[in-house]
């Protein structure tokens, strides 16, 4: 299975201010999600990122507020921008195995004040 | 659209009871379905999936789910539970791309 960082692991943050969440894999992949996990809720999808082209947003995720860098295939970025309490979540980053199953990483828990 | 409901949010067993999880799930097309496991303080980790072939698929830990496709669902079982399965567990299904994930259920498991 791939072996998935992030960074940080936790923050917390100002209102009105910007995230920066990065995501590590050990290996070359295509393809890396972004996912949203709210408190006491389950995971709900943000956006699709491919190397090479803009990524591919869920409905109700806009890239001016969750702008995502794939500069190569084992990196992506993901920002949390002009933040409110109510984008208090942990954001997990997540690819697909060789057998279409996928893994995720540790998560980034964040608090808005 | 793809979508997955899990009817169970909180489950209270004791240790040794047997365990079954429900999840259904929405799409007209061919799926790949999931179980995840996330334990305290830990991230997502799959416990067990089908693709194809025998819809009775084993996992780790003693788990195990079956896929009904008459009945668009894809139940969690495990006939003695322990203590360290004290949990919450995701049923996630695969259509097109996306993986969608349900809402969960929490499992505490009382020794």
């Amino acid at each position: 299975s791939a072996v998935i960082s992030q960074k940080p692991s936790r923050d917390i943050c100002q209102r009105g201010t910007s995230l920066t969440i990065q995501c590590q894999v050990d290996s070359q992949v295509t393809m890396m999600f972004w996912y949203r996990q709210q408190p006491g809720q389950s995971l709900t999808l943000i956006a699709t990122a491919n190397q090479g082209s803009e990524a591919t947003y869920e409905s109700g995720f806009v890239i001016d507020k969750f702008p995502i860098s794939r500069p190569n295939l084992t990196f992506s970025t993901l920002t949390v921008s002009n933040m409110s309490p109510e984008d208090s979540s942990i954001y997990l980053c997540s690819v697909r195995g060789p057998y279409n199953e996928q893994f995720f990483g540790p998560g980034t828990r964040l608090t808005v004040l | 659209a793809q979508s997955v409901s899990q009817h169970n949010h909180h489950v209270i067993l004791s240790e040794a009871a047997s365990l079954e999880l429900g999840c259904n799930y929405s799409y007209g097309g061919t799926v790949n379905l999931f179980w995840y496991v996330q334990y305290p303080g830990q991230h997502l980790q799959l416990l067990l999936k089908y693709f194809s072939g025998d819809p009775l698929v084993k996992g780790i830990k003693g788990f195990e789910a079956e896929f009904i496709k008459s009945k668009f669902s894809f139940n969690l079982r495990k006939p003695s539970v322990q203590w360290s399965d004290t949990a919450e567990y995701f049923c996630a299904v695969k259509g097109t791309d996306k993986l969608i994930f349900g809402t969960g259920t929490r499992l505490q498991v009382f020794p």
